[in-house]
């Protein structure tokens, strides 16, 4: 079965500090596609990330970076430097391939990120 | 245009009212979903159209009714709703090759 394990409910740091999001995923299929998604409190989901489970590289995108172990099923979401605009509930999510156009995706709990200033 | 709208974004209707939720999406997806989401939980999946044919149907009350009319516009249309169908609902589109979806900004429903 496929599962996303999300354990962080609920994060608070203070504007600049670094935060790390953790996301642990369970899967039997060998290709799979994994994602991040921040909704902040207007509710509109926002994609970030896809990652292909056939490229563990690392992805940097400004102050956002992923890292992705296939040794541990992880795919961590660090913000660096964080800001308040970065406050949202952010979800990881699970896909199976081979991908079909109405595949469903697998989303973890969420984990709530509240930066002050 | 990487964009998919809905509307209205705010719905408020009683137990007795019939109503619908619009989706319209110009990328050129094949295939289209609604997803509830209550507060603090993740978003939970409805329905999903592919290729304009209902392709999953997650036992959804059926006073639910889904309805594609092209490949660009969702609906869902609602009748006799509980005040526990009050939340967010979200369309997305995706064009399947990854199952990279993309959100509307949501229509927040309230059932009195």
């Amino acid at each position: 079965a496929q599962k996303v394990t999300q354990a962080q409910t609920e994060i608070s740091v203070v504007e600049k500090e670094d935060v790390t999001l953790d996301c642990v995923y369970e899967t039997r299929d060998t290709t799979y596609y994994l994602f991040w998604y921040k909704q902040p409190p207007s509710g509109e989901l926002v994609f970030l990330i896809r990652r292909n489970s056939f490229d563990e590289q690392n992805e940097i995108s400004g102050r956002y970076s992923w890292n992705f172990q296939k040794s541990t099923s992880s795919f961590n979401f660090t913000i660096t430097a964080s800001q308040v605009v970065d406050s949202a509930v952010y979800f990881c999510a699970l896909s199976e391939a081979p991908v079909f156009p109405g595949t469903a995706l697998i989303f973890g709990k969420g984990t709530t990120l509240s930066v002050s200033s | 245009d990487t964009e998919v709208t809905q509307t209205p974004k705010h719905l408020v209707m009683g137990m007795t009212n019939k109503k619908s939720l619009k989706c319209e999406q110009h990328m050129g997806h094949r295939a289209m979903y609604w997803y509830k989401q209550k507060a603090k939980k993740p978003p939970e999946l409805m329905f999903v159209y592919s290729y304009e044919k209902l392709s999953i149907n997650e036992s959804v009350p059926s006073r639910f009714s889904p309805e594609c009319p092209n490949s660009s516009l969702l609906n869902l249309h609602l009748h006799a709703l509980q005040p526990e169908d009050s939340a967010l609902y979200l369309c997305a589109s995706c064009q399947g090759d990854y199952n990279e979806q993309f959100f509307g900004p949501g229509t927040r429903l309230t059932v009195l």
